[in-house]
């Protein structure tokens, strides 16, 4: 079986600080790793994934996040937010082998203020 | 850009009646899902449909749901007697084959039974 846990539901941080959003996950076997992003009364977008290689994964809107094997993690980072971050945050794993079934952490609410 | 469309984007119901969602999914797009939401929790998986039959279903798809592909574009969700805890966000997905492939998520349909 496989979990997610997003250790923060609320993330709040000023206009072009930096912010981490936290991920771990416990699974048995090896995973792919996913961050969606939902923006106010829209759906689920993709902003990255790790699938193997390089354990630095870029993605759109200038976020990154590492892949931790030895500690679980994939945290999600930006050095600089906007306004227009503000949006729920999911970070998700599937197995190789179970195509897009994902599961999902509860989400962190990133509120980027003046 | 292709995207995957759902609708209503709220419909409210009495307990006891049969709801039926609907989603367009990406029209090249081979795989599809239904997920959930209840208010302040995780997104979860509830089915993955494939080549016209269930792929895989979680514990939560029980007797009282149902996925249909009527057509070559619709991909609908029925849940037969609606009860005061499946009130949530919906989410349809689409994806083409293989688990290192985007899932293209809906902006998702909110489900109030009162």
């Amino acid at each position: 079986a496989q979990s997610v846990t997003q250790l923060d539901s609320q993330v709040p941080v000023f206009e072009e600080a930096p912010v981490e959003l936290r991920c771990n996950y416990s699974s048995s076997v090896s995973v792919y790793l996913f961050w969606y992003v939902q923006y106010p009364n829209q759906g689920l977008q993709l902003l990255l994934k790790y699938l193997s290689g390089s354990t630095l994964v870029k993605g759109i809107n200038g976020f990154e996040a590492e892949f931790n094997k030895s500690q679980t993690s994939f945290h999600l980072r930006k050095p600089s937010v906007h306004i227009s971050d503000t949006a729920e945050y999911f970070c998700a794993v599937n197995s190789p082998r179970r195509y897009s079934t994902l599961t999902f952490g509860k989400g962190t609410m990133l509120l980027v203020s003046p | 850009e292709p995207e995957v469309t759902q609708t209503p984007s709220h419909q409210v119901t009495q307990m006891g009646q049969e709801v039926i969602l609907r989603c367009v999914p990406i029209s090249n797009h081979l795989y599809f899902y239904w997920y959930r939401q209840i208010l302040g929790q995780k997104v979860e998986f509830l089915v993955s449909f494939y080549n016209n039959e269930i792929s895989e279903k979680s514990e939560i798809f029980d007797d009282q749901f149902s996925v249909e592909r009527p057509d070559g574009s619709n991909f609908t969700l029925k849940i037969r007697s609606t009860k005061l805890e499946d009130s949530a966000m919906y989410f349809c997905a689409s994806s083409e084959p293989g688990a290192n492939t985007e899932a293209f998520f809906g902006q998702g349909t909110r489900l109030t039974v009162v």
